[in-house]
Protein backbone atom coordinates (compact mmCIF):
# COMPACT_ATOMS: atom_id res chain seq x y z
CA UNK A 1 0.00 0.00 0.00
CA UNK A 2 1.25 3.21 -0.75
CA UNK A 3 1.41 6.21 2.05
CA UNK A 4 2.70 9.67 2.39
CA UNK A 5 4.06 10.97 5.86
CA UNK A 6 4.04 15.02 6.47
CA UNK A 7 5.85 14.54 9.87
CA UNK A 8 4.90 18.52 10.70
CA UNK A 9 1.50 19.20 11.97
CA UNK A 10 2.56 22.92 11.81
CA UNK A 11 5.92 25.00 10.52
CA UNK A 12 6.08 28.68 11.65
CA UNK A 13 8.73 30.84 9.76
CA UNK A 14 9.32 34.34 9.32
CA UNK A 15 8.34 36.78 6.58
CA UNK A 16 11.63 36.45 4.39
CA UNK A 17 13.25 33.61 5.71
CA UNK A 18 13.54 30.10 3.37
CA UNK A 19 10.63 27.76 3.58
CA UNK A 20 10.90 23.73 3.47
CA UNK A 21 7.90 21.58 4.11
CA UNK A 22 8.49 18.15 4.76
CA UNK A 23 7.24 15.00 3.03
CA UNK A 24 8.29 11.23 2.71
CA UNK A 25 6.55 9.01 0.94
CA UNK A 26 6.28 5.38 0.30
CA UNK A 27 4.89 3.42 -3.56
CA UNK A 28 6.00 0.44 -5.29
CA UNK A 29 7.47 1.47 -8.29
CA UNK A 30 8.04 4.81 -9.87
CA UNK A 31 6.33 7.60 -7.78
CA UNK A 32 4.10 10.32 -9.22
CA UNK A 33 4.08 13.21 -6.65
CA UNK A 34 2.50 16.29 -6.24
CA UNK A 35 1.93 19.58 -3.71
CA UNK A 36 -1.41 21.34 -3.12
CA UNK A 37 -2.29 23.85 -0.77
CA UNK A 38 -5.53 25.31 0.49
CA UNK A 39 -6.79 28.08 1.81
CA UNK A 40 -9.40 28.37 4.44
CA UNK A 41 -12.90 27.12 3.40
CA UNK A 42 -11.96 26.53 0.15
CA UNK A 43 -10.71 23.61 -2.44
CA UNK A 44 -7.02 22.37 -3.06
CA UNK A 45 -5.08 23.88 -5.62
CA UNK A 46 -2.22 22.35 -7.64
CA UNK A 47 1.14 23.77 -7.03
CA UNK A 48 3.56 20.97 -9.18
CA UNK A 49 4.62 17.58 -9.21
CA UNK A 50 6.83 15.36 -10.66
CA UNK A 51 6.54 12.90 -13.39
CA UNK A 52 9.50 12.02 -14.39
CA UNK A 53 13.28 14.01 -15.73
CA UNK A 54 14.39 16.81 -13.69
CA UNK A 55 14.42 16.24 -9.52
CA UNK A 56 14.00 19.90 -9.27
CA UNK A 57 10.62 20.91 -9.86
CA UNK A 58 9.23 24.56 -10.29
CA UNK A 59 5.48 25.35 -9.57
CA UNK A 60 3.34 28.30 -9.10
CA UNK A 61 3.72 31.54 -7.06
CA UNK A 62 7.86 30.98 -7.04
CA UNK A 63 7.42 27.62 -4.63
CA UNK A 64 9.53 24.34 -6.01
CA UNK A 65 10.23 20.51 -4.36
CA UNK A 66 12.73 18.59 -4.87
CA UNK A 67 12.45 14.63 -5.91
CA UNK A 68 15.06 12.44 -3.76
CA UNK A 69 14.42 8.86 -4.81
CA UNK A 70 17.14 7.65 -2.19
CA UNK A 71 15.45 9.21 0.55
CA UNK A 72 12.21 8.88 -0.78
CA UNK A 73 10.88 12.83 -0.26
CA UNK A 74 9.72 15.37 -2.05
CA UNK A 75 10.22 18.61 -0.04
CA UNK A 76 8.31 21.51 -0.79
CA UNK A 77 10.48 25.13 -0.67
CA UNK A 78 10.82 28.90 -1.44
CA UNK A 79 13.31 30.75 -0.80
CA UNK A 80 11.41 33.97 0.95
CA UNK A 81 8.12 33.42 2.45
CA UNK A 82 5.18 35.85 2.23
CA UNK A 83 2.29 36.22 4.76
CA UNK A 84 0.00 35.25 1.87
CA UNK A 85 1.99 31.66 2.15
CA UNK A 86 0.34 31.28 4.93
CA UNK A 87 -1.61 28.22 4.20
CA UNK A 88 -2.29 24.15 4.76
CA UNK A 89 -0.13 22.22 2.72
CA UNK A 90 -0.60 18.57 1.22
CA UNK A 91 1.95 16.27 -0.52
CA UNK A 92 0.02 13.40 -2.70
CA UNK A 93 1.37 10.32 -4.31
CA UNK A 94 0.56 7.86 -6.79
CA UNK A 95 1.91 5.10 -8.28
CA UNK A 96 3.44 5.71 -11.79
CA UNK A 97 1.82 4.14 -14.86
CA UNK A 98 -1.60 4.83 -16.29
CA UNK A 99 -4.36 7.00 -13.90
CA UNK A 100 -3.57 5.35 -10.15
CA UNK A 101 -5.21 6.35 -6.79
CA UNK A 102 -3.94 9.30 -5.34
CA UNK A 103 -2.74 9.37 -1.53
CA UNK A 104 -3.06 12.24 0.41
CA UNK A 105 -1.05 13.44 2.98
CA UNK A 106 -2.54 14.55 6.37
CA UNK A 107 -1.37 18.47 5.48
CA UNK A 108 0.93 20.48 7.04
CA UNK A 109 0.26 23.92 8.35
CA UNK A 110 2.30 26.74 7.32
CA UNK A 111 2.09 29.99 9.30
CA UNK A 112 4.52 33.20 7.91
CA UNK A 113 5.19 35.40 10.74
CA UNK A 114 5.42 39.36 9.49
CA UNK B 1 -7.69 26.85 -16.96
CA UNK B 2 -9.27 23.73 -15.56
CA UNK B 3 -11.58 25.49 -13.50
CA UNK B 4 -13.83 23.18 -11.04
CA UNK B 5 -17.35 24.41 -9.73
CA UNK B 6 -18.88 23.20 -6.78
CA UNK B 7 -22.15 24.41 -5.32
CA UNK B 8 -23.63 25.07 -2.67
CA UNK B 9 -20.61 26.40 -0.51
CA UNK B 10 -22.48 25.85 2.06
CA UNK B 11 -25.57 24.38 3.33
CA UNK B 12 -27.59 24.32 6.94
CA UNK B 13 -30.83 21.86 7.19
CA UNK B 14 -32.47 19.79 9.21
CA UNK B 15 -31.33 16.16 10.63
CA UNK B 16 -32.97 13.69 7.79
CA UNK B 17 -33.08 15.76 5.17
CA UNK B 18 -31.55 14.71 1.36
CA UNK B 19 -28.63 17.04 0.38
CA UNK B 20 -26.83 17.48 -3.27
CA UNK B 21 -23.73 18.78 -3.76
CA UNK B 22 -22.94 19.70 -7.29
CA UNK B 23 -19.62 19.22 -9.37
CA UNK B 24 -18.76 21.00 -12.72
CA UNK B 25 -15.75 21.00 -14.60
CA UNK B 26 -16.04 24.39 -16.93
CA UNK B 27 -13.47 24.26 -18.94
CA UNK B 28 -12.49 20.86 -19.58
CA UNK B 29 -14.08 17.04 -19.78
CA UNK B 30 -13.67 15.69 -16.88
CA UNK B 31 -12.96 11.62 -17.36
CA UNK B 32 -13.09 10.91 -13.95
CA UNK B 33 -14.81 12.78 -10.35
CA UNK B 34 -13.49 12.44 -7.17
CA UNK B 35 -15.39 13.09 -3.86
CA UNK B 36 -13.66 13.66 -0.75
CA UNK B 37 -14.80 14.58 3.23
CA UNK B 38 -12.35 16.30 5.28
CA UNK B 39 -12.22 16.36 8.67
CA UNK B 40 -11.15 19.14 11.23
CA UNK B 41 -8.01 17.22 11.64
CA UNK B 42 -7.56 18.21 8.07
CA UNK B 43 -7.08 14.63 7.04
CA UNK B 44 -8.79 14.08 2.78
CA UNK B 45 -10.58 11.36 3.31
CA UNK B 46 -11.66 9.59 -0.17
CA UNK B 47 -15.11 8.46 -0.53
CA UNK B 48 -15.93 7.20 -4.06
CA UNK B 49 -14.35 8.12 -7.75
CA UNK B 50 -16.61 8.23 -10.64
CA UNK B 51 -16.12 7.78 -14.38
CA UNK B 52 -18.64 9.46 -16.68
CA UNK B 53 -21.05 6.69 -17.53
CA UNK B 54 -20.76 4.59 -15.22
CA UNK B 55 -20.82 3.63 -11.47
CA UNK B 56 -18.76 5.02 -9.15
CA UNK B 57 -16.47 2.97 -7.01
CA UNK B 58 -16.80 3.84 -3.26
CA UNK B 59 -14.13 2.88 -1.19
CA UNK B 60 -14.55 0.41 1.99
CA UNK B 61 -16.40 1.73 4.92
CA UNK B 62 -18.32 4.54 3.02
CA UNK B 63 -22.09 3.91 2.66
CA UNK B 64 -23.07 4.01 -1.14
CA UNK B 65 -26.75 3.98 0.20
CA UNK B 66 -26.06 7.09 1.66
CA UNK B 67 -23.53 9.04 -0.51
CA UNK B 68 -25.48 8.54 -3.52
CA UNK B 69 -23.01 9.42 -6.57
CA UNK B 70 -24.00 10.18 -10.02
CA UNK B 71 -21.65 11.67 -13.12
CA UNK B 72 -24.42 11.93 -16.02
CA UNK B 73 -21.27 13.69 -18.23
CA UNK B 74 -18.46 14.69 -18.45
CA UNK B 75 -19.13 18.36 -16.82
CA UNK B 76 -21.03 17.29 -14.08
CA UNK B 77 -21.18 15.02 -11.19
CA UNK B 78 -23.46 15.18 -8.23
CA UNK B 79 -22.86 13.37 -4.65
CA UNK B 80 -26.18 13.43 -2.97
CA UNK B 81 -26.19 12.78 0.80
CA UNK B 82 -29.80 11.12 1.89
CA UNK B 83 -31.68 11.47 5.05
CA UNK B 84 -28.68 13.38 6.80
CA UNK B 85 -27.48 13.25 10.15
CA UNK B 86 -25.42 15.32 12.28
CA UNK B 87 -22.77 12.64 12.10
CA UNK B 88 -22.76 13.81 8.31
CA UNK B 89 -21.58 17.37 8.80
CA UNK B 90 -18.73 18.18 7.49
CA UNK B 91 -16.57 19.66 4.52
CA UNK B 92 -17.44 17.76 1.10
CA UNK B 93 -14.50 18.53 -1.59
CA UNK B 94 -14.96 16.94 -5.03
CA UNK B 95 -12.40 17.28 -8.00
CA UNK B 96 -11.84 16.20 -11.38
CA UNK B 97 -9.74 15.03 -13.80
CA UNK B 98 -9.51 15.45 -17.63
CA UNK B 99 -8.57 13.36 -20.24
CA UNK B 100 -5.12 12.29 -20.35
CA UNK B 101 -4.34 14.54 -17.33
CA UNK B 102 -2.59 13.33 -13.66
CA UNK B 103 -3.49 16.26 -12.35
CA UNK B 104 -6.71 16.74 -9.94
CA UNK B 105 -7.93 19.68 -10.07
CA UNK B 106 -10.67 20.74 -7.08
CA UNK B 107 -13.82 22.42 -6.35
CA UNK B 108 -13.71 25.02 -3.24
CA UNK B 109 -15.70 22.36 -0.86
CA UNK B 110 -19.26 22.26 0.53
CA UNK B 111 -19.60 22.81 4.04
CA UNK B 112 -22.51 21.06 5.46
CA UNK B 113 -24.00 21.12 8.92
CA UNK B 114 -26.97 19.20 9.81
CA UNK B 115 -28.74 20.18 12.73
Amino acid sequence: AQSVAQPEDQVNVAEGNPLTVKCTYSVSGNPYLFWYVQYPNRGLQFLLKYITGDNLVKGSYGFEAEFNKSQTSFHLKKPSALVSDSALYFCAVSRSGGYQKVTFGTGTKLQVIP
Amino acid sequence: GAVVSQHPSRVICKSGTSVKIECRSLDFQATTMFWYRQFPKKSLMLMATSNEGSKATYEQGVEKDKFLINHASLTLSTLTVTSAHPEDSSFYICSARGTGELTQHFGDGTRLSIL
